[in-house]
C-alpha cells in the first residue's frame, strides 16, 4: 500500500457541487499539506497542518476548506465547486526533515 | 519572497544523450533546494535535495545537481538518459523553517526519443 493515499483519484463534477478529497497516510508524519497543480504553474500550497489542532492557510486557500480528522487523515473540501478549480490536487506529508512525500494525486474536473 | 524559475518548459533528448535541466531561484538566505520528478499518473518523487555542505549532490536514478550560489542556480544533470526518464521535473525552494511550504517551479517536461 502507498504511504500517502488519495481518494478519489479522478472526479468529474458540476459547478456548485460540494466535493471532498481525502488523504490518509501511514508515514506517521505530523505535517500534512494540500497542493494544487496547474499546467505551467507548478504546485501551489492550499492549506497545511502541523498537527491535528493546527490548520493554516497557504497561498491559494480561497474557495477551499480542510479538516484534520486525525494525525493520519487530512481532507480538502470545495464547498461550491467552480470550473477554475479544475486541477490536479496533491496531498503530501512531512516529518521534521523538510522533505515532502506526495500522494498520487486527485484529478478534479468541474464542468 | 522565494521564487523559482525553470526556463525550459519542454526538452527533447535522445536516449543515451546527456540531460541538463535549469533552475534559478530567488531567495535572501541560504535556500533549501529540491528536485522532484513526476511520471505520468504518479505523484512527485524526490530526486535529490541540497541543504548545506558539498554543492554537488547526488540523487536517485543517476541524477546529480550543483548548487551555484553566485548564479542562484541549482541545475539538474544526468550523463546518459534512459527512456524511463521521460517525465516532468520540478525544482523547489524553501528555507530551514519552511517546514514543507515550498515554492515550486512551473516544471520542465522531458521527452526521450529513441
Amino acid at each position: 500500500d502507498a504511504d500517502v493515499t488519495q481518494t478519489p483519484r479522478n472526479r468529474i463534477t458540476k459547478t456548485g457541487k460540494r466535493i471532498m478529497l481525502e488523504c490518509s497516510q501511514t508515514k506517521g508524519h505530523d505535517r500534512m499539506y494540500w497542493y494544487r497543480q496547474d499546467p505551467g504553474l507548478g504546485l501551489q500550497l492550499i492549506y497545511y497542518s502541523f498537527d491535528v489542532k493546527d490548520i493554516n492557510k497557504g497561498e491559494i486557500s480561497d474557495g477551499y476548506s480542510v479538516s484534520r480528522q486525525a494525525q493520519a487523515k487530512f481532507s480538502l473540501s470545495l464547498e461550491s465547486a467552480i470550473p477554475n478549480q479544475t486541477a490536479l490536487y496533491f496531498c503530501a506529508t512531512s516529518s521534521g526533515a523538510n522533505v515532502l512525500t506526495f500522494g498520487a494525486g486527485s484529478r478534479l474536473t468541474v464542468l | 519572497a522565494q521564487s523559482v524559475t525553470q526556463p525550459d518548459i519542454h526538452i527533447t533528448v535522445s536516449e543515451g544523450a546527456s540531460l541538463e535541466l535549469r533552475c534559478n531561484y530567488s531567495y535572501g538566505a541560504t535556500p533549501y533546494l529540491f528536485w522532484y520528478v513526476q511520471s505520468p499518473g504518479q505523484g512527485l518523487q524526490l530526486l535529490l535535495k541540497y541543504f548545506s555542505g558539498d554543492t554537488l549532490v547526488q540523487g536517485i536514478k543517476g541524477f546529480e545537481a550543483e548548487f551555484k550560489r553566485s548564479q542562484s542556480s541549482f541545475n539538474l544533470r544526468k550523463p546518459s538518459v534512459h527512456w524511463s526518464d521521460a517525465a516532468e521535473y520540478f525544482c523547489a525552494v524553501g528555507a530551514s523553517d519552511s517546514w514543507g511550504k515550498f515554492q515550486f517551479g512551473a516544471g520542465t517536461q522531458v521527452v526521450v526519443t529513441p
